[in-house]
């Protein structure tokens, strides 16, 4: 199933660095969702999109920058990360941002700050 | 505030045994939702069940099935036969008002050969 794709699956990155993260989904949802899943802890909702607008910022740094060009595509932008920013981070969507509906999930970007 | 507890870390078994994964929520909120969603070693969770607060009828999909009980805020997963396909880490979720899901820390289940 490859209803939202993910890339890159892996990345490395040095504290300087600026890197993105790409997420697409092709099942016409209108929220998209940034997640961050640390080891040992719940999942952590970082941003919320609905129809390219922002609903949601969970109280994230703002070394993360989200950018919603469209409702298929939703960007992470990472400059200046720290080491405990490694993580591996979710992006989801769904037909709209009520709860009652599902969340799809991509196989996530694998981050690594050094 | 909305919380949910899955009190259990980590569930070994053995194929074809029948396991039952917990899960305890709570919330203010009169109508609200309560998810499952499986992890597998690949990453992405894939969605299992959403169940609504006015429905307490028990599911059955194939092996799973899940019961929901608002009298103890519990909407707990049996996996029935389990295979070794069905390792993985299973997350409970909730929402309520509002756009934000309460995810549990999950549940790593391993079912050996």
């Amino acid at each position: 199933e490859t209803g939202v794709t993910q890339t890159p699956r892996h990345l490395v990155m040095g504290m300087t660095n600026k890197k993105s993260l790409k997420c697409e989904q092709h099942l016409g949802h209108n929220a998209m969702y940034w997640y961050k899943q640390s080891a040992k802890k719940p999942l952590e909702l970082m941003f919320v999109y609905s129809l390219e607008e922002r609903v949601e910022n969970n109280s994230v740094p703002s070394r993360f920058s989200p950018e919603c060009p469209n409702s298929s595509h939703l960007f992470l932008h990472l400059h200046t990360l720290q080491p405990e920013d490694s993580a591996l981070y979710l992006c989801a969507s769904s037909q709209g941002t009520a709860n009652r509906y599902e969340q799809y999930f991509g196989p996530g970007t694998r981050l690594t700050v050094t | 505030a909305q919380k949910v507890t899955q009190a259990q870390t980590e569930i070994s078994v053995v194929e074809k045994e029948d396991v039952t994964l917990d899960c305890v929520y709570e919330t203010r909120d009169t109508t609200y939702y309560l998810f499952w969603y499986k992890q597998p070693p690949s990453g992405e969770l894939v969605f299992l069940i959403r169940r609504n607060s006015f429905d307490e009828q028990n599911e059955i999909s194939g092996r799973y099935s899940w019961n929901f009980q608002k009298s103890t805020s519990s909407f707990n997963f049996t996996i029935t036969a389990s295979q070794v396909v069905d390792s993985a880490v299973y997350f409970c979720a909730l929402g309520g008002g509002g756009n934000k899901l309460t995810f549990g820390t999950g549940t790593q289940l391993k079912v050996e050969l």
